[in-house]
């Protein structure tokens, strides 16, 4: 069966501290994307990342970060410097090749930057 | 360009009674979802379609919900009739494609059932 686990509920930073929010997923399957999402409190997700399985590079943007690791069946997402502004909830998916692009989501972990 | 726009944006219904969401999704984007998001959960897919075709319905209660994609373009989720566990967001998602594309959501519909 296919699952993505978040398993921090809750994460509380100070502005500028780096904060990484863990996922870890399970697939059989070879062929799979995954992706994070960021859900504000005005409720819309915004999409930040895609990755698929077979590209393990890691990715920078700005002060986002990525690490991708296979053997561990982790994507993780730091964010560096944090910022108020980055408080929201932040949900890590998986999609199948052969699922047709349905998104399978984590818990969601909940980023509390305090000024 | 404009984004997956959704309306209501909030209902409040008593349980036995029925209710309907609408999505307009971004324009040129063949794929439709929609998920419900139940407080303190990741968004869990109800329905997907491809053009006005259903591609996945596994995880529709269809003895009460039911969805339609008329023309390929805007979508409606009913519920009839609601029950007290429906209280939920409804998300309504479009990508221009199925597997590996991003999806981009609207603001969502929260539904209150009383």
């Amino acid at each position: 069966a296919q699952k993505v686990t978040q398993a921090q509920t809750e994460i509380s930073v100070v502005e500028k501290e780096d904060v990484t929010l863990d996922c870890v997923y399970e697939t059989r399957d070879t062929t799979y994307y995954l992706f994070w999402y960021k859900q504000p409190p005005s409720g819309e997700l915004v999409f930040l990342i895609r990755r698929n399985s077979f590209d393990e590079q890691n990715e920078i943007s700005g002060r986002y970060s990525w690490n991708f690791q296979k053997s561990t069946s982790s994507f993780n997402f730091t964010i560096t410097a944090s910022q108020v502004v980055d408080s929201a909830v932040y949900f890590c998916a998986l999609s199948l090749y052969n699922q047709g692009g349905k998104l399978i989501f984590g818990q969601g972990t909940e980023l509390s930057v305090k000024p | 360009e404009a984004g997956v726009a959704q309306s209501p944006r909030y209902k409040i219904i008593e349980k036995r009674q029925s209710v309907a969401f609408w999505c307009n999704p971004i324009s040129g984007h063949a794929t439709l979802y929609w998920y419900q998001q139940i407080l303190g959960q990741g968004p869990k897919l109800l329905i997907q379609f491809q053009n006005n075709g259903v591609v996945d319905d596994s995880q529709l209660p269809k003895d009460r919900f039911s969805a339609e994609r008329l023309k390929g373009v805007d979508s409606t989720l009913k519920i009839q009739p609601a029950k007290l566990e429906d209280s939920a967001v409804y998300l309504c998602a479009s990508s221009f494609g199925g597997q590996g594309y991003e999806q981009y959501f609207g603001p969502g519909t929260r539904l209150t059932v009383t």
